[in-house]
């Protein structure tokens, strides 16, 4: 079975400073996608980044950079200069195969003002 | 591009009644869908991956008879939840497959409320 563990139920973080959610995941396919969403109180699924497995370049958008270890199976996400906007459930979920997406229990972020 | 819609946003229903849930992608064709279910406080929980023109394919441990999906257009699943009872009170999710086959546009989801 596929598994994905975000370790941290919770985290918190000053406005202005940086903050870095973990993820790991277990499998055994050479090639895959990865993405962080993020579920604010809405509860619409927002796509944060992806990350495709082949490329060893860590993905970048604005403020939300990546850290993926393919060795080690861990895609951590780091959120820079964090807004109070950024407040939320963040998942992550790897697509391996032709399985469908998987999602971590995810980690609800707070942003200090 | 690549917006899903749901409706209803927010249903509730007396127990023992159906209720039907609608995903359409607007823009864009689905020939795979999926359909989550989310406790609160909780991940998403796949229920059931939707193939257009074909019979849905449910996870373990969901009752096929209970939630019926229909794929019958490239942009519209529809799940109904048969003889709901106060249980089935959860936030449904559903999403759809882009056309470059493995990203996923989420739906803003509906709120089941059976009382």
């Amino acid at each position: 079975a596929q598994t994905v563990t975000q370790s941290q139920p919770e985290m918190s973080v000053q406005e202005a400073e940086t903050v870095t959610l973990s993820c790991t995941y277990d499998t055994s396919e050479s090639d895959y996608y990865l993405f962080w969403y993020k579920q604010p109180p809405s509860r619409q699924m927002i796509l944060v980044i992806r990350q495709e497995a082949y490329k060893q370049q860590n993905a970048t958008e604005n403020r939300f950079s990546v850290n993926f270890q393919k060795a080690a199976k861990s895609f951590s996400l780091k959120i820079s200069d964090s807004q109070l906007g950024d407040a939320a459930m963040y998942f992550c979920a790897p697509l391996l195969g032709n399985t469908p997406l998987v999602f971590g229990k995810g980690t609800r972020l707070s942003v200090i003002a | 591009g690549a917006v899903v819609s749901q409706h209803p946003s927010w249903v509730i229903c007396k127990s023992g009644t159906s209720v039907k849930i609608e995903c359409r992608s607007l823009d864009f064709q689905a020939t795979t869908m999926f359909w989550y279910r989310q406790f609160p406080k909780q991940s998403l929980m796949l229920m059931a991956t939707s193939n257009e023109g074909s019979k849905a394919t449910y996870e373990q441990g969901v009752e096929k008879d209970k939630f019926l999906i229909n794929h019958a257009s490239l942009t519209l699943s529809t799940l109904t939840v048969t003889s709901a009872h106060p249980e089935d009170s959860s936030f449904y999710i559903c999403s759809a497959v882009g056309d470059q086959g493995y990203e996923q546009y989420f739906g803003p989801g509906t709120r089941l409320t059976v009382t």
